[in-house]
């Protein structure tokens, strides 16, 4: 059974910080993606990472994806106040499914 | 261009009621599911599609129904609404994951409160 895991679950930073949030997931996948969700809203697609060594940015965001580690990592760059979210990845389980992360509910102070 | 819609926004059920959450994409999308998503938590499939007149069960089917006679309309029915389906309900559409990019288009939501 697929199980995708993130950490950290709650990641509260300064503005103009690094950070990086980690996916884990438990069996065999080259698709991946990352969403975003503000509060009280529906969630967004960021990016989708089809292959090993895929690296994908936008803005202050970057993903990337190690299909052999089963990792993807999703690095903040001098965080601003506007990329407070939670933010989750998914892994396609299958020909029809995504399993979600539990998400990181991530808020930048000023 | 719409993308997903649902209706409605929010609801209020009596114990025991039912009702229908509609959900409806325009772009051609074979695959389409329905997900829940309790307060802080992530998002469990309830079910999904991958095409007109094919359905199965997600990982959280029980207390709920669906059909799916278009490819454009995936409605969610609930039956004899209980409190532990408070939750926030969500559609999604894709294109098939296997092929192409394969990432889920969202709606809106539709907020459901049963009390």
């Amino acid at each position: 059974e697929l199980k995708v895991e993130q950490n950290p679950l709650f990641l509260s930073m300064q503005e103009g910080k690094n950070y990086t949030i980690y996916c884990n997931y438990s069996t065999t996948s080259d698709r991946l993606y990352w969403y975003r969700q503000d509060p009280g809203k529906s969630l967004e697609s960021l990016f989708v990472l089809l292959s090993n060594g895929a690296v994908k940015q936008e803005g202050r965001l970057m993903a990337s994806l190690d299909t052999k580690a089963r990792l993807s990592t999703l690095h903040i760059t001098a965080a601003v106040h506007d990329l407070s979210a939670t933010y989750f990845c998914a892994v396609a389980g299958g020909t029809y499914k995504y399993i979600f992360g539990t998400g990181t509910r991530l808020k930048v102070l000023a | 261009n719409a993308g997903v819609t649902q209706t409605p926004k929010f609801r209020i059920l009596k114990i025991g009621q039912s009702m229908t959450l509609q959900c409806t994409q325009d772009m051609n999308h074979n695959y389409m599911y329905w997900y829940r998503q309790d307060p802080g938590m992530g998002l469990k499939l309830i079910y999904y599609s991958v095409g007109a007149g094919i359905t199965d069960k997600g990982e959280v089917p029980n207390g709920y129904n669906v059909s799916r006679s278009t490819t454009e309309d995936f409605p969610l029915r609930l039956e004899l609404a209980a409190p532990s389906q408070t939750s926030v309900y969500f559609c999604a559409s894709s294109s098939a994951p296997s092929t192409a990019r394969g990432e889920q288009y969202f709606g809106p939501g539709t907020r459901l409160t049963v009390t």
